[in-house]
C-alpha cells in the first residue's frame, strides 16, 4: 500500500512565524504535490516537483515555497505565515509511469492554523 | 468561472438509496476523470477513474462521462451509512488535477 504520511496532524502558528510542513512517501514516487483545501474551493494546488530538486508553480504558490532534497521528502514553507493561510494542507505524491491510472494518492492532510 | 463545478450540497439520503452526484467542466483538454472519496479528517482516496465517455462500473457504484455535454457523474447504488463522506471529482489534461469543490454525502441509518 502507498503510504504518505504528513508530519502534524494540527498545527496552531502565530502571524509572522516560519511553518514547515513535512510529506514523506515510501513508494519511490517521481511526482509530489502541496495543495491546499478550502470549504466551497475545493482543493487548489500550491506547488508540485517531479524530481528531487525540481519544483514548479501551481495555481496559488504566493506565500509559499517548497524544498525537495530527497526524493521520498517534499516540504513546503510558509515564510510568514498570515491568517489567511489558516487552512488544510494535503500532500500527495504519483508515479511518472504515463499510465492511464497514475493517481495521486494522499496523505491525511495537516490542518492549520495561523492567529 | 472555475473549470470544475460541483454542488457542494450537502446530501441527505436514507439507506438504501441512489446517490447521485455530478460534476461539470469547461477544459476540453481533461482526458482523464476521477471520483475521490474523503472521509472527515482523513485525506481524499481514489474512488475511479476513467478515461472514456460511457459508464464504468465497480460494484455499488458507477461513473459516467459524457465529454460531449462536458458532464460527470457517480451514482452510488444501495448507499450504506458507511458511504457517508464527501466526494471531490478531479480531472486530469497532463499532469495537473483540477478539482471540484466536494459534495458532502451523509446516509442515514
Amino acid at each position: 500500500d502507498v503510504k504518505v504520511t504528513q508530519s502534524s496532524r494540527y498545527l496552531v502558528k502565530r502571524t509572522g512565524e516560519k511553518v514547515f510542513l513535512e510529506c514523506v512517501q515510501d513508494m519511490d514516487h517521481e511526482n509530489m504535490f502541496w495543495y491546499r483545501q478550502d470549504p466551497g474551493l475545493g482543493l487548489r494546488l500550491i506547488y508540485f516537483s517531479y524530481d528531487v530538486k525540481m519544483k514548479e508553480k501551481g495555481d496559488i504558490p504566493e506565500g509559499y515555497s517548497v524544498s525537495r532534497e530527497k526524493k521520498e521528502r517534499f516540504s513546503l514553507i510558509l515564510e510568514s505565515a498570515s491568517t489567511n493561510q489558516t487552512s488544510m494542507y494535503l500532500c500527495a505524491s504519483s508515479p511518472s509511469t504515463g499510465a492511464v491510472g497514475d493517481t495521486q494518492y494522499f496523505g491525511p492532510g495537516t490542518r492549520l492554523t495561523v492567529l | 468561472q472555475k473549470e470544475v463545478e460541483q454542488d457542494p450540497g450537502p446530501l441527505s439520503v436514507p439507506e438504501g438509496a441512489i446517490v447521485s452526484l455530478n460534476c461539470t467542466y469547461s477544459n476540453s483538454a481533461f482526458q482523464y476523470f476521477m471520483w475521490y472519496r474523503q472521509y472527515s479528517r482523513k485525506g481524499p482516496e481514489l474512488l475511479m477513474y476513467t478515461y472514456s465517455s460511457g459508464n464504468k462500473e465497480d460494484g455499488r457504484f458507477t461513473a459516467q462521462v459524457d465529454k460531449s455535454s462536458k458532464y460527470i457523474s457517480l451514482f452510488i447504488r444501495d448507499s450504506q451509512p458507511s458511504d457517508s463522506a464527501t466526494y471531490l471529482c478531479a480531472m486530469k489534461a497532463d499532469y495537473k488535477l483540477s478539482f471540484g469543490a466536494g459534495t458532502t454525502v451523509t446516509v442515514r441509518a
